[in-house]
């Protein structure tokens, strides 16, 4: 059960679009369509942005959306707004009926 | 409103055992997996285990099996965490979480309570 790996950070500015790639094996992200991505801001619970790899819960913001290919998902924020200032976190579902999540990324908006 | 209150956080020594409790309301309980995710200090998310929900199937990551059992009793519309052998590492916030979908489902949670806060310490 090896976490998932997401760049440390990535920035971006005000009405910019940015990606954070979380980058798995064929037993986790490449095997399942079960990739989520989480929003915590600091001293905050998290808060789910996208599951299972495209659908975003309802309220979620459309400028938030996820893909995949391979063994890699992807979380594109669009229209960066300063509020989307946090900490990014994916998971997937893997072998062993377990979950694994991503060691997370800190997205600085400039 | 769906709402999740975690209790039973504590300080323990080593090797200590402790019980979390997860109160849910709002939803229909039974109707949806639920999950236990923590998180250390400074440090980020780690999934703990799931139960589906019946209660009649579990699942846990490798760094608690043997040691963690996860339960649940929808009577109370209740969720358990019994954590035994306990270790420093183990020293975290621990969010209950509900599943989005209803079902088998346990991939993604919707619903995260405030948590309650591990230390397992000397």
């Amino acid at each position: 059960q090896s976490a998932l790996t997401q760049p440390a950070s990535v920035s971006g500015s005000p009405g910019q679009s940015i990606a954070i790639s979380c980058t798995g094996t064929s037993s986790d992200v490449g095997g399942y369509p079960y990739v989520s991505w989480y929003q915590q801001h600091p001293g905050k619970t998290p808060k789910l942005m996208i599951y299972d790899v495209t659908i975003r819960p309802s309220g979620v913001s459309n400028r938030f959306s996820g893909s995949k290919s391979g063994n890699t998902a992807s979380l594109t924020i669009s229209g960066l707004q300063a509020e989307d200032e946090a900490d990014y976190y994916c998971s997937s579902f893997a072998s062993s009926d377990t979950l694994v999540f991503g060691g997370g990324t800190k997205l600085t908006v400039l | 409103e769906v709402q999740l209150l975690e209790s039973g956080g504590d300080l323990v020594q080593p090797g200590g055992s402790l019980r979390l409790s997860c109160a849910a309301s709002g939803f229909t309980f039974n109707s949806y997996a639920m999950n236990w995710v923590r998180q250390a200090p400074g440090k980020g998310l780690e999934w703990v285990s799931a139960v589906s929900g019946s209660g009649t199937s579990t699942y846990n990551a490798d760094s608690v099996k043997g040691r963690f059992t996860i339960s649940r009793d929808n009577s109370k519309n209740t969720l358990h965490l019994q954590m035994n052998s306990l270790r420093a590492e183990d020293t975290a916030v621990y969010y209950c979480a509900k599943s989005i979908l209803a079902g088998l489902h346990y991939y993604a949670m919707d619903v995260w309570g405030q948590g309650t806060t591990v230390t397992v310490s000397s």
